[in-house]
C-alpha cells in the first residue's frame, strides 16, 4: 500500500514539553514537506527537505525542528519554544521535477494545554 | 512576499448546480497550480491541477481554466453532488533556492445543499 503515513492522529502534551511528529512515505520521492494549518486558514511551509541530510526552513519554522537521515522519513519536533503549537500538521513528499504533484499524509492534530 | 488570494471563503450551492472557486498569485514565475479537496480531519488530496503551458483542463466534472495574463486561476465544479462537500485549497508554485514548493490559497468551504 503505497503512501505517506502521519503518526499519531491525535496527540496531547503539556505546555514546555518537546514534541516529535512521525512522517514516513514508502513513493521513493526525494522531497518532503510540514505544512502547519490552523482553523480556516491556507496551509503555512515549516520545513521542505529535498535530498537525505539537507533541509531547509520555511516561511514559518521558528520554533520546530527536522531531520532527513533516511529518504523515507521526515520527523518534525515542535519544540517549547513555539508560542502556539496546537495546529493540525500536514506532510507531503513529492519528487523534484518541475511541476511534481505533492501527496499529502493523512495529518496530526496536536493539542498542547 | 509570494501571495496566493483565494475567494470566496465559503459557497454554498444547490446539488445538481456549478461552483466556481477563484484564485489569483502574485509571482509571473508560477508555472504549475494544483486543486486540492480536504474533507474534515483528513489531509488535502490532489483534484485536478494545471500547467502554464494550457488554459483549461477537464477531468468529468471538473475543470480547470488559467489566464497567465491576469494571473487567476479558476476551479468549476459542474453538478455538484453532496460529496463535493468539502473544504478547497488553490496553491501556485514558486521556485527559490532551486527548490520549487508551493503557496496556498486560505481555502474554500464549499457546502452542497440537498
Amino acid at each position: 500500500d503505497g503512501g505517506i503515513t502521519q503518526s499519531p492522529k491525535y496527540l496531547f502534551r503539556k505546555e514546555g514539553q518537546n514534541v516529535t511528529l512521525s512522517c514516513e512515505q514508502n513513493l521513493n520521492h526525494d522531497a518532503m514537506y510540514w505544512y502547519r494549518q490552523d482553523p480556516g486558514q491556507g496551509l503555512r511551509l515549516i520545513y521542505y527537505s529535498q535530498i537525505v541530510n539537507d533541509f531547509q526552513k520555511g516561511d514559518i519554522a521558528e520554533g520546530y525542528s527536522v531531520s532527513r537521515e533516511k529518504k523515507e522519513s521526515f520527523p518534525l519536533t515542535v519544540t517549547s519554544a513555539q508560542k502556539n503549537p496546537t495546529a493540525f500538521y500536514l506532510c507531503a513528499s513529492s519528487t523534484l521535477a518541475t511541476g511534481s504533484e505533492q501527496y499529502f499524509g493523512p495529518g496530526t492534530r496536536l493539542t498542547v494545554t | 512576499g509570494e501571495n496566493v488570494e483565494q475567494h470566496p471563503s465559503t459557497l454554498s450551492v444547490q446539488e445538481g448546480d456549478s461552483a466556481v472557486i477563484k484564485c489569483t498569485y502574485s509571482d509571473s514565475a508560477s508555472n504549475y497550480f494544483p486543486w486540492y479537496k480536504q474533507e474534515l480531519g483528513k489531509g488535502p488530496q490532489l483534484i485536478i491541477d494545471i500547467r502554464s503551458n494550457v488554459g483549461e483542463k477537464k477531468d468529468q466534472r471538473i475543470a480547470v481554466t488559467l489566464n497567465k495574463t491576469a494571473k487567476h486561476f479558476s476551479l468549476h465544479i459542474t453538478e455538484t453532488q453532496p460529496e463535493d462537500s468539502a473544504v478547497y485549497f488553490c496553491a501556485a508554485s514558486i521556485k527559490r533556492s532551486g527548490a520549487q514548493k508551493l503557496v496556498f490559497g486560505q481555502g474554500t468551504r464549499l457546502t452542497i445543499n440537498p
